[in-house]
């Protein structure tokens, strides 16, 4: 079976760090991805971890640990244009579709 | 083309109609994949191509859905008889081959809202 499960809604401060969550249970695993959903407009792309470790890429951070079916996104020095829909996705090893969670709805404050 | 183009962006339809959403992958992308997203909700997957592999259709709700792919271009998602519940977003994203290569994020289109009344 395939689960994924992230936090329904967190609330920052303009200015802070944020850790957004993500566990996954999969039958195989070939891939996370995370991705960011403003309100009305489609998802796009953030970052991807194959290999345990943390992948860096400007504000956003994100880390996998394979043997703990964990992830996390990290966003440090938030913004107000980062409230958005943050989206933990696995891929299938055997068939290579992407499985995403239900997301989790940051709001940041000023 | 320079992205993923879907549409209608916009369908309101009576229930018991019929509606045909379109996708227009990128160019060279093998992979496609239909997802459905109901307010405030996560994405579904619906159905999967990859090159000239069977789908995936594990995802789809009931026997009124359907999709199909014409070679590695153009994928249409037929939805029969159309009820309240499938009112939602249903968004099309592709990808570059997934089983080749390892990094292939998804691109998504922007969808298109469906409401049934």
């Amino acid at each position: 079976g395939q689960n994924i499960d992230q936090p329904t809604e967190m609330t920052a401060t303009e200015g802070a760090i944020v850790q957004i969550n993500c566990t996954y249970q999969t039958s195989g695993f070939n891939g996370l991805f995370w991705y960011q959903q403003h309100a009305g407009e489609a998802p796009t792309f953030l970052s991807y971890n194959v290999l345990d470790g943390l992948e860096e890429k400007g504000r956003f951070s994100s880390f996998l640990s394979r043997s703990k079916g964990y992830s996390y996104l990290l966003l440090k020095e938030l913004q107000m244009k980062d409230s958005a829909s943050y989206l933990c996705a696995v891929r299938d090893e055997g068939t290579y579709k992407y499985i995403f969670g239900t997301g989790t709805r940051l709001k940041v404050l000023a | 083309g320079a992205g993923v183009s879907q549409s209608p962006s916009n369908k309101v339809t009576e229930k018991g109609k019929d509606v045909e959403l379109r996708c227009d992958p990128i160019s060279g992308h093998t992979a496609l994949y239909w997802y459905r997203q109901r307010l405030g909700q996560g994405l579904e997957f619906l159905i999967y191509f990859q090159g000239n592999s069977a789908p995936d259709k594990s995802g789809l709700p009931s026997d009124r859905f359907s999709a199909e792919r014409t070679g590695e271009s153009v994928s249409t998602l037929t939805i029969q008889r159309t009820q309240q519940e499938d009112s939602a977003v249903y968004l099309c994203a592709s990808s570059r081959s997934s089983v080749r290569l390892v990094n292939t994020e998804a691109f998504f289109g922007q969808g298109t809202r469906l409401t049934v009344v």
